[in-house]
């Protein structure tokens, strides 16, 4: 199985911060990696795929870049309702695989 | 518009067998490259990946829990069911469905709200 480990495990930032979420796999990925984004009771919301690929409809200060292990998730200036859990999950091959994910709070 | 649904009991005793279905709408499973999967998400924990089901049957299981797994398909009623055997109280959960498909589409991109299941005698 491909692990994924995300770091940090939660960090907290004020309104307006720059947020990095950096996710790693323990085997290279090309750039089959999304990121999604979960509230708390929620499903998870797909944000980015293929690495950097902004889904339709999720906002330009989300942004993704890496690739084969090494990847990272941006939000350029966190708003309040960014405020949430960021997962990463590798879909290189099976099976499927999430990070432990990172929880974004507020300061 | 892509929907996803899954329904089944919210509490199941220890050794029972769990069966969920996923009932969706705005897609067909008989398309080709469709797939729905489910995911599983322990109360404060961190998303799991159990299985997929694909257009052309193909199936895919988490190794970890292949053993007690097993999903299915009905095409003409736009549902996906999916057994687990011999339930533990560690498999307490929401339990997801979600639609992905082949080739560059391979993510989780719609899903449904999640049922939680509890396991406890």
């Amino acid at each position: 199985d491909i692990q994924m480990t995300q770091s940090p495990s939660s960090v907290s930032a004020s309104v307006g911060d720059r947020v990095t979420i950096t996710c790693r796999a323990s085997l290279g990925i090309g750039t089959w990696l999304a990121w999604y984004q979960q509230k708390p009771g929620k499903a998870p919301k797909f944000l980015i795929h293929t690495a950097s690929t902004l889904q339709s409809g999720v906002p330009s200060r989300f942004s993704g870049s890496g690739s084969g292990t090494d990847f990272t998730l941006t939000i350029s200036s966190l708003q309040p309702e960014d405020f949430a859990t960021y997962y990463c999950q590798q879909a290189d091959s099976f099976p499927r695989t999430f990070g432990q994910g990172t929880k974004v709070e507020i300061k | 518009q892509i929907t996803l649904k899954e329904s089944g009991p919210t509490l199941v005793k220890p050794a029972q067998t769990l069966t969920l279905t996923c009932t969706f709408s705005g897609f067909s499973l008989s398309t080709s490259g469709v797939g729905v999967g489910w995911i599983r998400q322990p109360p404060g924990k961190a998303l799991e990946w159990l299985a997929l089901i694909f257009w052309d049957d193909d199936q895919r299981y988490s190794p970890s829990l292949k053993s007690r797994l097993t999903i299915t398909k009905d095409t003409s009623k736009n549902q996906v069911v999916i057994t687990m055997t011999n339930m533990d109280p560690v498999d307490t959960a929401t339990y997801f469905c979600a639609h992905t498909q082949t080739g560059i589409k391979r993510y989780f991109d719609y899903w449904g709200q999640g049922t939680l299941v509890t396991v406890s005698s």
